[in-house]
C-alpha cells in the first residue's frame, strides 16, 4: 500500500528552528509538496520537490532525498503565526497526489 | 477576485438529507477536485475532473455524485446524508490533471445530526 507517515504533533519556541519530517512509500514517486494548513482554513501551497537536495524559499526550505523516501521541511525564525498543520503530499507514477496526515506545529514565545 | 470559492461554507442537516456543495474558481484551471477532510485531517481524493470529464473516482459511495457543467464549476451532490459523511469537504484546482500546485477552496463543513 501506500502510505506518507509524518509526526503528529511537534512544539517549538518563538525565533527558533524547527525540521518536519516525512518519510514515504509509494508506488512510483513524481514529486513532494509541502502545504500549510492553518486551524479551520484550506492547505495553501509551501515547496516542491522533484530532484534530490534543498528548495530555499525565504524562512521555509525543503529537502529531499527519492534513495530514502525522505523529505524534510526546515522553518527558520519562528513566529507565532506558522502555528498551523503541515502537511507531506507525494505524486505517485499515476500523477496521483497521496497526503499525510499531517504534523500539528505548535509554537511557544 | 476569489481564486477558487465554494457554497455554503456551513452546512448542518439531518440524516437522510439531500444536499449539495457548490464550487467555482476564476484561475482558468483545468482540472478541479473534491477532497473530504475528517477529523483525523487526513485528505482525501474522492474525484476528479479535467476539463468537464471525470479523470479520479475513488472509492467512494455512490451517493456522493458530482457534475462538472463546465470547466470553471465542480459541484458535489450528496444523497441519504449519513453521520459518517461529517466532515470538512475541500474543492481545489491545478492547472492540468498532472496535480501541480493544488489551489483549494475555503472549504465547506458539513455537520450531519
Amino acid at each position: 500500500g501506500q502510505n506518507i507517515d509524518q509526526p503528529t504533533e511537534m512544539t517549538a519556541t518563538e525565533g527558533a528552528i524547527v525540521q518536519i519530517n516525512c518519510t514515504y512509500q509509494t508506488s512510483g514517486f513524481n514529486g513532494l509538496f509541502w502545504y500549510q494548513q492553518h486551524a479551520g482554513e484550506a492547505p495553501t501551497f509551501l515547496s516542491y520537490n522533484v530532484l534530490d537536495g534543498l528548495e530555499e524559499k525565504g524562512r521555509f526550505s525543503s529537502f529531499l532525498s527519492r534513495s530514502k523516501g525522505y523529505s524534510y521541511l526546515l522553518l527558520k525564525e519562528l513566529q507565532m503565526k506558522d502555528s498551523a498543520s503541515y502537511l507531506c503530499a507525494v505524486r505517485d507514477s499515476n500523477y496521483q497526489l497521496i497526503w499525510g496526515a499531517g504534523t500539528k506545529l505548535i509554537i511557544k514565545p | 477576485d476569489t481564486a477558487v470559492s465554494q457554497t455554503p461554507k456551513y452546512l448542518v442537516t439531518q440524516m437522510g438529507n439531500d444536499k449539495s456543495i457548490k464550487c467555482e474558481q476564476n484561475l482558468g484551471h483545468d482540472t478541479m477536485y473534491w477532497y473530504k477532510q475528517d477529523s483525523k485531517k487526513f485528505l482525501k481524493i474522492m474525484f476528479s475532473y479535467n476539463n468537464k470529464e471525470l479523470i479520479i473516482n475513488e472509492t467512494v459511495p455512490n451517493r456522493f455524485s458530482p457534475k462538472s457543467p463546465d470547466k470553471a464549476h465542480l459541484n458535489l451532490h450528496i444523497n441519504s446524508l449519513e453521520l459518517g459523511d461529517s466532515a470538512v469537504y475541500f474543492c481545489a484546482s491545478s492547472p492540468g490533471q498532472d496535480q501541480e500546485t493544488q489551489y483549494f477552496g475555503p472549504g465547506t463543513r458539513l455537520l450531519v445530526l
